[in-house]
């Protein structure tokens, strides 16, 4: 399958400080990518779509200005969480959509933020 | 609207069946997938059913789809250690970004 790099990994920031989280998919070109949230015992929750050349589309209650998204590339997007705060502390994975006959998604490896 | 549910835990002992339950609400849903996620790696795409499917078999997994209860489940046959990880039902309802459920931790007793 094609395979989509998440980094970094896991990340300890301090209260204030901005965080930037990269989503790479390393074998294909992914015009649409996907930004996830996961709070400890719950569900992913889409926070955004990030789409190549344009503005994300977020969702409702998400704060755009709080996450921002930059997909500048085919092949790239990121999201910095801005001015952290510890209830940003969470689990953020992201996917890439592969168009085509079958269009698919693949994920990232997540990220474990955590803010102190 | 959108909400799918699973239960946080599974035990089972190497060798048996295990049997992953989800429900979902959104009856316009196309295609409902399984996916798992072992620590320290991303969601990996185990299998998938199209909506107007009843059953679905992958070698050791089946995938169960019962439209009308909006109930789908996902089998282990012949359960491995290596098979012990957290399984996430999501479903597909047309909006390409897809919607998960809390996710199962299976863990796999010798």
């Amino acid at each position: 399958g094609a395979v989509v790099s998440q980094h970094p990994s896991r990340v300890i920031c301090k209260s204030g400080t901005s965080v930037k989280i990269e989503c790479r998919s390393l074998d294909f070109q992914a015009t649409t990518m996907f930004w996830y949230r996961q709070f400890p015992k719950q569900s992913l929750m889409l926070m955004a779509t990030s789409n190549e050349g344009s503005k994300a589309t977020y969702e409702q209650g998400v704060e755009k200005d709080k996450f921002l998204i930059n997909h500048a590339s085919l092949t790239l997007s990121t999201l910095t969480v801005t001015s952290a705060h510890p209830e940003d502390s969470s689990f953020y994975i992201c996917s890439a959509e592969r168009t085509g006959p079958n269009t698919e998604a693949f994920f990232g490896q997540g990220t474990r933020l955590t803010v102190v | 609207g959108e909400d799918v549910e699973q239960s946080l835990f599974l035990s089972v002992r190497e060798g048996d069946s295990s049997v992953i339950n989800c429900t979902y609400t959104d009856s316009s849903s196309t295609y409902l997938y399984w996916y798992k996620q072992e620590p320290g790696a991303g969601l990996q795409l185990l299998t998938y059913i199209f909506s107007n499917m009843d059953m679905k078999q992958d070698q050791r997994l089946t995938v169960l789809l019962n439209k009308k209860d909006k109930h789908l489940s996902l089998r282990i046959a012949d359960t491995q250690t290596g098979d012990s990880a957290i399984y996430f039902c999501a479903e597909d309802t047309g909006r390409r970004a897809l919607t998960f459920g809390s996710g199962t931790r299976l863990q796999v007793q010798p």
